[in-house]
């Protein structure tokens, strides 16, 4: 029962270091997002992956690379960590069909707080 | 700009009483709102959906009121407990997107 797994749950980088977010679900859902949660603001949408295979870019995708592992898993990566990047990021997932039509709620792993000094 | 919004940061009230909730959204072509629950330290925890064939939606002591005239949405909490105090924030999607647009949050705080 465990639904969207996020790892690490804490990191901090210094600039210019490089990491990967990761993220797996369970829910045998086509569509997988990373979004960042900053102080005073809404959620973010960083990249998306509508299915397997595919990738695009979101509202704030400068600096970030994804990929679309498999079904289960989309892991955001970091080459060149800024402090500005400094944020809590959620990955979600949501079952959608091809053309957006019926959309369903995206459920969402509890986060990997990231610090950059 | 497209923005989803709250009324009010803050609201706190006394265990046992109805709490109230509020959203605007901005777009008369969004057709999906979803509330959610994010408790410190938690990601955000789906709560209830309601499409916009639909003016009223009923879950466990959960409410949502949709009133597309005014482009307002409500969630309301039966019975308030002290385990829901967390900040509360409700999602507009448009039909044909990938795009959930969220808004900031209100942070509900459960007087004892």
């Amino acid at each position: 029962n465990a639904g969207v797994t996020q790892t690490p749950k804490f990191q901090v980088l210094k600039t210019g270091q490089s990491m990967t977010l990761q993220c797996a679900q369970d829910m045998n859902h086509n569509s997988m997002y990373w979004y960042r949660q900053d102080p005073g603001m809404g959620l973010r949408l960083i990249y998306y992956s509508a299915s397997e295979g595919t990738t695009d870019k979101g509202e704030v995708p400068n600096g970030y690379n994804v990929s679309r592992l498999n079904k289960r898993e989309f892991s955001l990566r970091l080459e060149s960590a800024a402090p500005s990047q400094t944020s809590v990021y959620f990955c979600a997932s949501s079952e959608v069909d091809g053309l957006w039509v019926s959309n369903q709620p995206q459920h969402f792993g509890d986060g990997t707080r990231l610090s950059i000094l | 700009g497209e923005s989803v919004g709250l009324h009010l940061p803050t609201l706190s009230v006394q265990e046992g009483d109805n709490s109230i909730i509020n959203c605007a959204y901005s777009n008369s072509a969004s057709d999906y709102f979803i509330w959610y629950k994010q408790e410190s330290g938690k990601g955000p925890q789906f709560i209830i959906d309601i499409r916009s064939n639909m003016d009223k939606r009923q879950g466990q002591r959960v409410t949502v009121l949709l009133n597309k005239t005014v482009k307002h949405l409500s969630l309301q909490i039966a019975a308030t407990q002290p385990g829901d105090s967390a900040v509360y924030f409700c999602a507009e999607v448009r039909r044909g997107t990938y795009k959930y647009i969220f808004g900031t949050g209100t942070r509900l705080k459960v007087l004892a």
